[in-house]
């Protein structure tokens, strides 16, 4: 069964202006990352936040976890067209390396 | 440092035929991962190698599914016979390993179309 559900499937917005991508996931786990996916590339990682982290920030990234409702958002800040891919959290329970995924959101940043 | 690379890029064959898809992932990383993406659904997990090791295949989808990684290299996914449902993107990525980071480096992926 699908573990991450992210919202919203789609985002359009104008360059300069902030993203927030939302990610809910169903059981405890270890980590969540999430990736980005830009067209015909493969998935890069962006940033890991710890099941014991609130808040991580990363440059103009910055994500949040909040483990009682399961969910975590990432908030891409003064937006850029470059940013324009596809995003995607994943999670990883205990030592199991298996990351689990949602099923994207896929962000266009207009110039 | 090179990073994880797959070949091919893009895969057409016909239901019923073979496919062999290879991804070399970067130098020195012991773990290596096999997802997959069919159309309109999320990336998936397939197996997980430690070196030479199959660490965890729970999620290969049958038997037509056969990975690879002698020698603790290079990985091969070979589909035999191939079905339509097998169309999809397969991503390959590596990790290092122990260490507390669970960062997984991804290839670009083989793009599987079955017709």
């Amino acid at each position: 069964s699908q573990q991450g559900e992210e919202d919203p499937q789609a985002l359009s917005i104008q360059e300069g202006e902030n993203a927030t991508m939302n990610c809910s996931y169903k059981t405890s786990i270890n980590n969540l990352q999430w990736y980005r996916q830009n067209s015909g590339r493969g998935l890069v990682h962006l940033i890991l936040i710890r099941s014991n982290e609130r808040e991580k920030h990363s440059g103009r990234l910055r994500v949040t976890l909040d483990t009682s409702k399961k969910s975590s958002s990432l908030l891409i800040t003064a937006s850029r067209a470059a940013d324009t891919a596809s995003y995607f959290c994943a999670t990883a329970k205990g030592s199991n390396y298996q990351l689990i995924w949602g099923a994207g959101t896929k962000l266009i940043i207009k110039p | 440092e090179a990073g994880v690379t797959q070949f091919p890029s893009h895969s057409v064959i016909e239901k019923g035929q073979t496919v062999t898809l290879r991804c070399d992932p970067i130098s020195g990383h012991d773990n290596l991962y096999w997802y997959r993406r069919v159309m309109g659904k999320e990336i998936k997990f397939l197996l997980h190698f430690v070196k030479e090791s199959k660490q965890d295949e729970s999620g290969m989808p049958n038997n037509r599914f056969l990975a690879e990684r002698t020698g603790g290299t290079y990985s091969t996914l070979k589909v035999q016979p191939a079905e339509l449902e097998d169309s999809g993107v397969y991503f390959c990525a590596s990790s290092p390993r122990g260490g507390s980071s669970y960062e997984q480096y991804f290839g670009p992926g083989t793009r599987l179309t079955v017709t």
